[in-house]
């Protein structure tokens, strides 16, 4: 990818589980920002963390941000079969105006 | 939300011949829109960003005579994919965001299915 990379690559997960994905970049950000994209449909924003910001949630989800590491976690408690989808990280660098995103992961929760 | 319209969702176009696609932003004004491609099962990747009423940026390995973007107001942006080839079907995407400025969410579009045959 342009920017980083997301593990794992897949996941597949029961109902009831909790999910998480990682999300690797390369240079510094300004933010970061976790999308979910549906089998072939446009992206959905799901949560933006700052880089002076190490965590935060947002109903099921929490995201943490390492500057240190250059990475970024996303876990979703009780999954549900409706979280099916891709997720990937955008990275937002540091003085541009763009998004960059990372691999994504695909996650399969059965129900 | 805000909500950023794109058409068509999907085209089928013969080779050779060129390709429109529209994303508009319908509440809100768009400062700054990005273009991506995505192949199957892959991510997406920026080809370009656009400011309303200046040139697009390319991203490196992007042929701006190919893929030609124009932001001529601040709620539409088209990318046209001229003498389109078979290797140039994708899934484009736009998206927008409100602000020139960075730490905003971006929006994006449904998607256009591009099939050149």
């Amino acid at each position: 990818s342009q920017q980083g990379e997301e593990d794992p690559q897949a996941l597949s997960i029961q109902e009831g589980e909790n999910a998480t994905m990682n999300c690797s970049y390369k240079t510094s950000i300004n933010n970061l920002q976790w999308y979910r994209q549906n089998s072939g449909r446009g992206l959905v924003h799901l949560i933006l963390i700052r880089s002076n910001e190490r965590e935060k949630h947002s109903g099921r989800l929490r995201v943490t941000l390492d500057t240190s590491k250059k990475s970024s976690s996303l876990l979703i408690t009780a999954s549900r079969a409706a979280d099916t989808a891709s997720y990937f990280c955008a990275t937002e660098l540091y003085n541009f105006n763009k998004f960059y995103f990372g691999s994504g992961t695909k996650l399969n929760v059965k129900p | 939300g805000a909500v950023v319209s794109q058409h068509p969702s999907w085209v089928i176009c013969k080779s050779g011949t060129s390709v429109k696609i529209e994303c508009r932003s319908l509440d809100f004004q768009a400062t700054t829109m990005f273009w991506y491609r995505q192949f199957p099962k892959q991510s997406l990747m920026l080809m370009a960003t656009s400011n309303e009423g200046s040139k697009a940026t390319y991203e490196q390995g992007v042929e701006k005579d190919k893929f030609l973007i124009n932001h001529a107001s601040l709620t539409l942006s088209t990318l046209t994919v001229t003498s389109a080839h078979p290797e140039d079907s994708s899934f484009y995407i736009c998206s927008a965001r409100d602000g020139g400025g960075g730490g905003t969410e971006a929006f994006f579009g449904q998607g256009t299915r591009l099939t050149v045959v």
